[in-house]
């Protein structure tokens, strides 16, 4: 069942944060975070195992609540090179490898 | 990380024809996957490719439509058969390693 991503559209300027939310409504393994820009493959963020945890790499991190099902990416002091259609990719808690990806969060950041 | 090459890059292609898309992998993986991604939209996940059995199928797809080789733990095939212009999508092959799946380029294909 594929995972709701909200919003579905945020338009920041240069420097303000935004926070991309992700549910299931299945237990799960682990949530993929990944950023795709027009015309090219999906590159991979971060990935969340199931344990709650946090992480985060420069100005992107992201949280797991496993018992809500739920995932956040927060991006801090947007930078132009943030826009992008973001997607979350949930692996089912039996963990067989597949991803199903939520329907996207376009950003677009403004100078 | 994984460096994977996809060809064709693009293509477009008459209806009732069958295009195969290649997906090279620099090092050895056990699993491959093949997904399709049409205009506007999220990805969806065609088939896992495991090398030494038969592709396993997500509900919706087929194989006879969808046709995959997996000769060896390097490369793996998509085939696009009978096409029709609902078939115009990005196909992304994908690998696993660790717990982490990276995405080879796509193949933009265009049905006529």
């Amino acid at each position: 069942q594929q995972p709701v991503q909200s919003p579905q559209a945020v338009i920041l300027r240069e420097g303000e944060d935004a926070v991309i939310n992700c549910s299931s409504s299945k237990a799960l393994y682990s949530v993929h975070w990944y950023r795709q820009k027009h015309g090219e493959a999906p590159i991979f963020l971060m990935i969340l195992l199931k344990g709650g945890e946090q992480k985060g790499h420069d100005k992107i991190s992201a949280s797991f609540n496993e018992k809500k099902q739920q995932s956040s990416l927060y991006l801090t002091a947007s930078q132009l090179s943030y826009s992008g259609t973001y997607f979350c990719g949930t692996q089912p808690a039996s963990n067989t490898g597949k991803l199903i990806f939520g329907q996207g969060t376009t950003l677009q950041v403004k100078p | 990380s994984a460096v994977i090459s996809q060809k064709p890059s693009r293509d477009i292609c008459q209806r009732g024809t069958s295009l195969t898309i290649q997906c090279q992998v620099d090092s050895q993986v056990t699993m491959m996957f093949w997904y399709r991604q049409q205009p506007g939209q999220s990805l969806t996940l065609i088939a896992t490719a495991n090398q030494g059995s038969e592709a396993t199928y997500e509900s919706g797809f087929v194989i006879d439509k969808f046709p995959i080789s997996r000769p060896n733990l390097t490369f793996s095939t998509l085939t696009v058969s009978n096409m029709s212009p609902e078939d115009s999508s990005i196909y992304l092959c994908s690998v696993e390693r660790g717990d982490t799946q990276y995405f080879g380029p796509g193949t933009r294909l265009t049905v006529l």
